[in-house]
């Protein structure tokens, strides 16, 4: 069964780039089969999708946050990262780590589904 | 980007009840679809994917269902322990996922 658990600050200033980290255990990261993502949710926007990153080294980002985001497999740590350039308050959520399994990478890959995620970490932009 | 609208937002049941949530998707999604149970102060939890495969130690009692870009979850025999928050999500646009808004289970 695997475990997902993210850390990094609760409360960060607008303009900054907070960065999350998950920590994978009972599964490694080293894995062809899983993919490793970022899911935020809040009251006015509910769920969205951020991006995922692969063992492969690829990384996907929903293109509503492209240009802000960047998501790294680290895999001498087991451990996956977000981070997430010049927030605001709209950025203020619960953010969730998650894996799933796949088969292949990218768009020509079959999904199935976020089989695991991690309790999520609530980030708030205040200044 | 594609648009999943459920329904109803809040549907109100008793326990044993036979109940039925949808998921309207604004193009079609292929059958890349994933149903989530999240409960208060939880994460969600994967229920179903592929729009009808229940994933692993989920009771029978939840199913999926598809018909074109209308998705259903069914549960049959509401149990106490599923009154949430469910809600669909495709993972067929790559990479621009995106989730419906959620239906509440709330006792009756």
């Amino acid at each position: 069964q695997m475990f997902l658990q993210e850390s990094g600050p609760g409360l960060v200033r607008p303009s900054e780039t907070p960065s999350l980290t998950c920590t994978v255990s009972g599964g490694s990261v080293r894995s062809y089969d899983h993919y490793w993502g970022w899911v935020r949710q809040s009251p006015g926007k509910g769920l969205e999708w951020i991006g995922s990153g692969f063992y492969s080294g690829s990384t996907y980002y929903n293109p509503s946050f492209r240009s802000r985001v960047s998501i790294s497999v680290d895999t001498s740590r087991n451990k996956f990262s977000l981070e997430l350039e010049s927030v605001t308050a709209a950025d203020t959520a619960v953010y969730f780590c998650v894996c799933g399994r796949s088969y292949g990478y990218g768009s020509t890959a079959v999904y199935y589904g976020l089989g695991f995620w991690g309790r999520g970490i609530r980030v708030v932009v205040s200044s | 980007e594609v648009v999943l609208t459920q329904s109803p937002a809040t549907l109100s049941a008793s326990p044993g009840e036979r109940v039925t949530l949808s998921c309207r998707a604004s193009q079609s999604v292929s059958n890349n679809i994933a149903w989530y149970q999240q409960k208060l102060g939880q994460a969600p939890s994967l229920l179903i994917f592929r729009a009808s495969t229940r994933a692993s130690g989920v009771p029978a009692r939840f199913s999926g269902s598809a018909s074109g870009t209308d998705f259903t979850l069914t549960i049959n025999g509401l149990q106490s322990e599923d009154f949430a928050v469910y809600f669909c999500h495709q993972y067929d646009a790559w990479p621009l996922w995106t989730f419906g808004q959620g239906t509440k289970v709330d006792m009756k």
